[in-house]
């Protein structure tokens, strides 16, 4: 079955320390996306690559780091700068990244900071 | 005022209502337009598609108002399984950064009692 898949489905961290989501797609999307949802608030882009070992900053990347070394895996590190980090996090991909293209979202990481 | 605004409800229907959910946009250069369906603590799924003539899927009916930069989802005769939150989604417009990006708004809330 092609899909995306996150892990862990649940996450909890002690404040201070950087803890990395995965995220893998076997659909051979070229764009992949990260973005993170509070209570009552919808989703807000952290960081986004359409191409293998390029990724661009979304509107609240601050906190938070990326890498695209394959065309599967768009890992997501959350880093001890990130000052409030306890959220719901979605990571999602597309054909190529163009604005008509249906976005495919993993199940979601549930990260708590403790 | 946010990019994209929809009154949150929640909406509170019986079964076999007709609910009407709308969302208002900032960016005049807004190019593509989406209803999205996010079941609680699960992941958003794509559940249409808005055309600039209206379309219809099942119960379902998109329209959008470039004029007024506004987009509606009619949902007729109201299931139990309908419940669930409703994401207008924007795309900005083509060319640089904001090429593919998505923008959510908050959702609105449905619960569709028998």
């Amino acid at each position: 079955d092609g899909g995306i898949t996150q892990s862990p489905k649940y996450l909890f961290r002690k404040e201070g320390q950087n803890v990395t989501l995965s995220c893998e797609q076997n659909l051979n999307h070229d764009a992949m996306y990260w973005y993170r949802q509070d209570p009552g608030q919808g989703l807000r882009l952290i960081y986004y690559s359409q191409i293998v070992n390029d990724f661009q900053k979304g509107d609240i990347a601050e906190g938070y780091s990326v890498s695209r070394e394959k065309k599967e895996s768009f890992p997501l590190t959350v880093t001890s700068a990130q000052k409030n980090p306890t959220a719901f996090y979605l990571c999602a991909s597309s054909i190529e990244g163009r604005g008509t293209d249906t976005q495919y979202f993993g199940p979601g990481t549930r990260l708590t900071v403790l | 005022r946010k990019e994209v605004e929809q009154d949150p409800g929640p909406f509170n229907v019986p079964e076999g209502a007709t609910v009407a959910f709308n969302c208002t946009y900032s960016n005049s250069a807004s190019q593509s337009f989406f209803w999205y369906r996010q079941d609680c603590r699960k992941e958003p799924k794509l559940l249409m598609s808005v055309y600039s003539s209206g379309n219809e899927d099942g119960r379902f009916t998109a329209q959008l108002n470039r004029a007024s930069q506004y987009i509606s989802l009619l949902i007729r005769d109201s299931k139990l399984s309908d419940s669930a939150t409703y994401l207008c989604v924007v795309t900005a417009g083509a060319g640089g950064t904001s090429y593919g990006k998505l923008t959510f708004g908050q959702g609105t809330i449905l619960t569709v009692h028998p």
